[in-house]
């Protein structure tokens, strides 16, 4: 069984700069999962989709950070415009079925972010 | 504001001992606590689920406390190997996932 694949896996721009990352999570999997992980610090949650609906952003930056799920697999993060401190590791996590609170989610390798 | 400890944040011990992991959390009101492995570069990958109504899991050489009592787990790895050189996070389920910091452990030979 395939992982939860993103990309790309290292990206580097400048400030003010617009970014986008790609998550393909497990096939079958409702439930998809954006965590940014800072240097030294554990990941934190960004933003849950159940299908290709949003359950938890309230840990978003909605101003600049923005989200979407098309036809309940693929997700994209965008980040417009980046700041210094986005600078981190961005997660992607599936699990597999719906509002089961117990289910394991499994994580992709992330990409990391470096904004000069 | 649940807020979750992990102590300490690195440690250095050499292969063949049992080593204790420390999650400290502040509310009990908690759905279950994973313990999760992440190495360099990769991502994290789970290493025991303790359900609110456990006390404790076992999977290998691991296993996995739960006192919600107290607030605390603990991971405890027995006889260390070089390939449990990683950085261990716990994580509890309210109802989302909320992480610690990590415990940076490396095993040396």
């Amino acid at each position: 069984e395939a992982g939860v694949a993103q990309s790309p896996r290292y990206k580097i721009i400048e400030k003010r700069q617009s970014v986008a990352f790609w998550c393909n999570p497990i096939s079958g999997h409702a439930t998809l999962y954006w965590y940014q992980q800072i240097l030294g610090q554990g990941p934190k949650l960004l933003i849950q989709f159940q299908n290709n609906g949003v359950v938890d952003d309230s840990q978003l930056p909605k101003d600049r950070f923005s989200a979407e799920r098309l036809k309940g697999v693929d997700s994209t993060l965008k980040i417009q415009p980046a700041k210094l401190e986005d600078s981190a590791v961005y997660l992607c996590a599936s699990s597999a079925r719906q509002g089961r609170l117990v289910d394991t989610q499994y994580f992709g390798p992330g990409t990391r972010l470096t904004v000069l | 504001k649940q807020e979750v400890t992990q102590i300490p944040a690195a440690l250095s011990v050499p292969e063949g001992e049992n080593l204790v992991l420390n999650c400290s959390f502040t509310d009990s009101a908690i759905y279950n606590l994973q313990w999760f492995r992440q190495d360099p570069g990769k991502g994290l990958t789970s290493l025991l689920l303790i359900q609110s109504s456990q006390r404790e899991q076992t999977s290998g050489r691991l296993n996995a406390s739960l006192d919600k009592s107290s607030g605390r787990s603990t991971l405890y790895i027995a006889a260390s190997q070089p390939g449990d050189s990683a950085t261990y996070l716990c994580a509890l389920n309210t109802d989302k996932l909320i992480f610690g910091t990590g415990t940076r452990l490396q095993v040396f030979p």
